[in-house]
């Protein structure tokens, strides 16, 4: 069974701090998702990696994807209270994606 | 064009009675799955639709179903609630066979409660 472990599971930092979660798994993925979402909507598609040791950035977002392709990782630069939410990852090799339990943040100006 | 619709966004059952949910997925997009999201056990697959037949189903007992139209829309159905089927139920859109890379759009929701 394909299982996403994401920590930490809560942070909670001042407006401008850096911070990174992290998404590991014990099995290889095709491609994983990061997704984020706020109270009382659904998960957003932020990004999708498919290379081992891709990176890439959005706006002060940048995501990881491992070499051995079983892990991630979630590098914001200079939070933002808008960047509250909950961060999932997501993965699957075909079908349906398993999801992580998430990190949630809180950025407090 | 149109995002996932799910109604109705919010619903308060007694135990023992039974629910339907429904979702409109973003038009083209042939390929429906339903999640479970709670706060201890974060989103757990449910079931997968595609061209009116169920291509994958989650760990859940038979009390939850669903189904899907020939325009794409779906429906899940929940019998004898129970206290634990308290959860937001979320509905995802996407292109089959492109999940993977292209990732779910989700609706907003929809919020039940059991009493």
């Amino acid at each position: 069974t394909q299982l996403l472990e994401q920590s930490p599971q809560f942070l909670s930092i001042q407006e401008g701090e850096n911070l990174t979660v992290y998404c590991n798994s014990s099995s290889v993925f095709s491609s994983l998702q990061w997704y984020r979402q706020e109270p009382g909507e659904g998960p957003v598609l932020l990004v999708t990696v498919v290379t081992g040791g891709e990176v890439k950035k959005l706006k002060r977002l940048t995501f990881q994807f491992g070499d051995a392709r079983k892990d991630s990782s979630l590098h914001i630069t200079a939070a933002q209270p808008g960047d509250t939410g909950l961060y999932l990852c997501a993965g699957g090799s075909q079908g349906n994606l398993i999801f992580g339990k998430g990190t949630k943040l809180s950025v407090k100006p | 064009k149109a995002g996932v619709t799910q109604t109705p966004r919010y619903l308060i059952k007694t135990r023992g009675q039974q629910v339907t949910l429904s979702c409109s997925p973003i038009s083209g997009h042939r390929s429906v799955s339903w999640y479970q999201q709670t706060p201890g056990q974060g989103l757990q697959f449910l079931f997968e639709y595609f061209s009116e037949t169920q291509r994958n189903k989650g760990n859940f007992p038979g009390r939850f179903s669903g189904r899907q139209f020939s325009n794409s829309r779906s429906e899940m159905n929940v019998s004898t609630l129970e206290l634990g089927d308290s959860a937001l139920y979320l509905c995802a859109s996407s292109s089959p066979g492109r999940t993977s890379l292209y990732g779910y759009t989700f609706g907003s929701g929809t919020r039940l409660t059991v009493v």
